[in-house]
């Protein structure tokens, strides 16, 4: 059936550097993405809608400079956290919309 | 506002035990319904997703139901096993892609 992968499902990085996190629909193509943070005993929080062909939309509060959002296909959207700090130290999340509304199995990023 | 509110926050079970757990939402105008797991360190995985008209909705062990009325859902699970120990979700759309996410339900199963 119809899934989405991510990739890396963790990741440990300095602060300053830049960390992109792939997002892939498999078996099915997605015009729209979605991208969520979670914090340790919290709910999905919706960052940013990904469409491809043209500029995400982000949630207010949400930094678009900070999280770059790129949907280069029908089956790919990447999210790049920029001059990560550890407060963006998080669990993100990808979904594609879909008879199920399938989730990615989640990033760990941690920022030292 | 769009809310969605899940009780208990958490909650202990023995093994082989049945248990429920409650959705509460104010989500308008109301598409669907769905109930997800979330092992720890893992993205969310589908249980059941109900429709308006839908009042109850199985997955093996696992049985949701909804009451479009009072706007309250319910999560059965049926003789609990240790795999069932997770964080259980009450997700609810308005049918904009815009979903409504519950805090989540920490049920942990104990031999």
């Amino acid at each position: 059936g119809a899934v989405v992968s991510q990739h890396p499902s963790r990741v440990i990085c300095k602060s300053g550097t830049s960390v992109k996190i792939e997002c892939r629909s498999l078996d099915f193509q997605a015009t729209t993405m979605f991208w969520y943070r979670q914090f340790p005993k919290k709910s999905l929080m919706l960052m940013a809608t990904s469409n491809e062909g043209s500029k995400a939309t982000y949630e207010q509060g949400v930094e678009k400079d900070k999280f770059l959002i790129n949907h280069a296909s029908l089956t790919l959207s990447t999210l790049t956290v920029t001059s990560a700090h550890p407060e963006d130290s998080s669990f993100y999340i990808c979904s594609a919309p879909s008879a199920g509304r399938f989730f990615g199995p989640g990033t760990r990023l941690t920022v030292l | 506002k769009n809310q969605v509110e899940q009780s208990p926050q958490s909650l202990i079970i023995l093994e082989g035990k049945n248990c429920t757990l409650q959705c509460n939402y104010t989500v308008s105008p109301f598409s669907n319904l769905r109930w997800y797991k979330q092992d720890t360190g893992r993205g969310p995985v589908s249980l059941t997703i109900m429709t308006f008209s839908e009042n109850t909705k199985s997955n093996g062990r696992y049985t949701a139901t909804l009451d479009a009325d009072t706007k309250q859902s319910s999560l059965h699970i049926t003789a609990s096993q240790l795999s069932d120990s997770a964080s259980y979700i009450c997700v609810v759309s308005a049918g904009d892609y815009k979903l409504s996410f519950g805090a989540g339900t920490t049920v942990t199963v104990r031999a």
